[in-house]
C-alpha cells in the first residue's frame, strides 16, 4: 500500500481480556517499529523487527506484551490480560532498513481503551 | 537515555520565530524530527547525521552540534499550519539500530 496501515483504528475492550492490534507495513520496508503513546505523552519504543526477527524486545512493558512478523509484512502486538493502564495509542513505524539513518513512516495508529 | 526537549511547550503569534532544543546524555549518531498534529501520525521532517549538519525543509532548518550532544529546530516566519507536538528522536553511537524520542515540544501558533 501506500502507506503503513493499522487496524483497528478503535478497539475498547474490557480488563482481562486479550487484544491483537495489527500493523502491514510500506511493501519493501524490512524495518518495523512498534511504540505505545500515552494522552499527551511521547512515543515509547515497545519493540522492532528487523525482517522477521526482533533484536531487541526491551520495551515491551511486561509479558503479558508480546509480537510477531511474518517474513517482512504483518506484524501483530499482542496484549494479553489488558488491564487499564494499557490504555493508550499503539503506533506502528516502518522504514526501508534498520538504522539511525532511516526516516520512519507511521501509521494512524490503534487507540486502545480498557474499560 | 531519553533526550531532553525543551521548552515543553511555546505560544507564537504567525510570523514569529521559534527554536526547539533536544539534548542527549549519550553520544549520537543521528538526530531525527518528526511533527504530530492532534490525532494524527507523527511526520517526518528530517534526519541530521553526526558531522554537525544542518539542512533545511522550506522555512524549517535544523542543526546538530555532535560534540555537544545536541540539536535544535528552527521554525522561521511560522506559519499557522505548523501548530503540533514536535519530537525529537536520537540514534546512539553504540546503538544504531533503533531511535529513542523525546516527550515533544508543544507549539502553537496564533494568527
Amino acid at each position: 500500500g501506500a502507506g503503513v496501515s493499522q487496524s483497528p483504528s478503535n478497539k475498547v475492550t474490557e480488563k482481562g481480556k486479550d487484544v491483537e492490534l495489527r500493523c502491514d507495513p510500506i511493501s519493501g520496508h524490512t524495518a518495523l517499529y512498534w511504540y505505545r503513546q500515552r494522552l499527551g505523552q511521547g512515543l515509547e519504543f515497545l519493540i522492532y523487527f528487523q525482517g522477521n526477527s526482533a533484536p531487541d524486545k526491551s520495551g515491551l512493558p511486561s509479558d503479558r506484551f508480546s509480537a510477531e512478523r511474518t517474513g517482512e509484512s504483518v506484524s501483530t502486538l499482542t496484549i494479553q490480560r489488558t488491564q487499564q493502564e494499557d490504555s493508550a495509542v499503539y503506533l506502528c513505524a516502518s522504514s526501508p532498513w534498520i538504522g539511525g539513518n532511516q526516516p520512519q513512516h507511521f501509521g494512524d495508529g490503534t487507540r486502545l481503551s480498557i474499560l | 537515555q531519553q533526550p531532553v526537549q525543551s521548552p515543553q511547550a511555546v505560544i507564537l503569534r504567525e510570523g514569529e520565530d521559534a527554536v526547539i532544543n533536544c539534548s542527549s546524555s549519550k553520544a549520537l549518531y543521528s538526530v531525527h524530527w518528526y511533527r504530530q498534529k492532534h490525532g494524527e501520525a507523527p511526520v517526518f521532517l528530517m534526519i541530521l547525521l553526526k558531522g554537525g549538519e544542518q539542512k533545511g525543509h522550506d522555512k524549517i532548518s535544523a542543526s546538530f552540534n555532535e560534540k555537544k550532544q545536541q540539536s535544535s529546530l528552527y521554525l522561521t516566519a511560522s506559519q499557522l499550519s505548523y501548530s503540533g507536538t514536535y519530537f525529537c528522536g536520537t540514534g546512539l553511537m553504540n546503538r544504531d539500530d533503533k531511535i529513542i524520542f523525546g516527550k515533544g515540544t508543544r507549539l502553537h501558533i496564533l494568527p
